[in-house]
């Protein structure tokens, strides 16, 4: 399709349970990135991903981050044991290639951690 | 530490007036300097691109002007519209799609 497609749309999750979220990047394109907005205004690049390989993993916290992106598979980003400040929107984007006009972002999951 | 800074949190405009929107930069590696326009519970939607190599870039009623030594970029919106009313980010990279650095956003409302 021609949207990046982010589930679920809202995530409710105790601290210290697991959060998993979902992207699938539009057809064609060979880039992902991810990113967390928190307090509304502030991006994160968290990593990114030239098809399934790490392109980019410079933001990811080293502790209970993990993202993937399998062939036939939507991209994933897991959180375990999530904490409080977790709290935030995480925004997928995908790009057809490192030049051009941009990436298309998802409309993002908002995780809560109660 | 903030490399892209939005010195202004909200903007006010009459309709038929020129927007400005204003970002400033610290890091002298970026070479790529895009703007998002952003509404609430949506994902950021990309409005126009300039490269370092360039001073200006224009498209439809969005121009970006790029002052490298000043480390200063701008997106003029003529005519402004109701519909233009929405957050404006900023963003930066040190090459054209790797990772993005953002400022905090400008909240521009389009009055009729």
């Amino acid at each position: 399709g021609e949207e990046v497609a982010q589930t679920p749309k809202h995530l409710v999750r105790g601290e210290g349970q697991k959060a998993k979220l979902y992207c699938a990047p539009i057809k064609g394109h060979s880039y992902v990135f991810w990113y967390q907005q928190v307090l509304k205004n502030e991006f994160k690049f968290l990593i990114s991903f030239q098809n399934e390989n790490v392109f980019d993993e410079t933001g990811m916290p080293k502790e209970r981050f993990s993202a993937k992106c399998l062939p036939n598979s939507p991209c994933s980003l897991e959180i375990q044991a999530t904490k409080l400040e977790d709290s935030a929107v995480y925004f997928c984007a995908s790009s057809q290639s490192v030049t051009g006009t941009g990436y298309t972002f998802g409309s993002g999951t908002r995780l809560t951690v109660v | 530490d903030q490399q892209v800074k939005q010195n202004s949190p909200s903007l006010s405009v009459q309709e038929g007036r020129i927007s400005i929107l204003n970002c400033d930069y610290t890091n002298s590696m970026f070479d790529y300097f895009l703007w998002y326009k952003k509404y609430p519970a949506e994902g950021p939607t990309f409005l126009i691109s300039i490269s370092s190599i360039k001073d200006k870039n224009e498209d439809g009623r969005f121009t970006v002007f790029l002052n490298k030594s000043a480390k200063h970029l701008s997106l003029h919106i003529v005519p402004s519209q109701p519909g233009d009313s929405a957050v404006y980010f900023c963003a930066a990279s040190s090459v054209a799609g790797y990772a993005l650095n953002f400022g905090k956003g400008t909240s521009l409302l389009v009055t009729p």
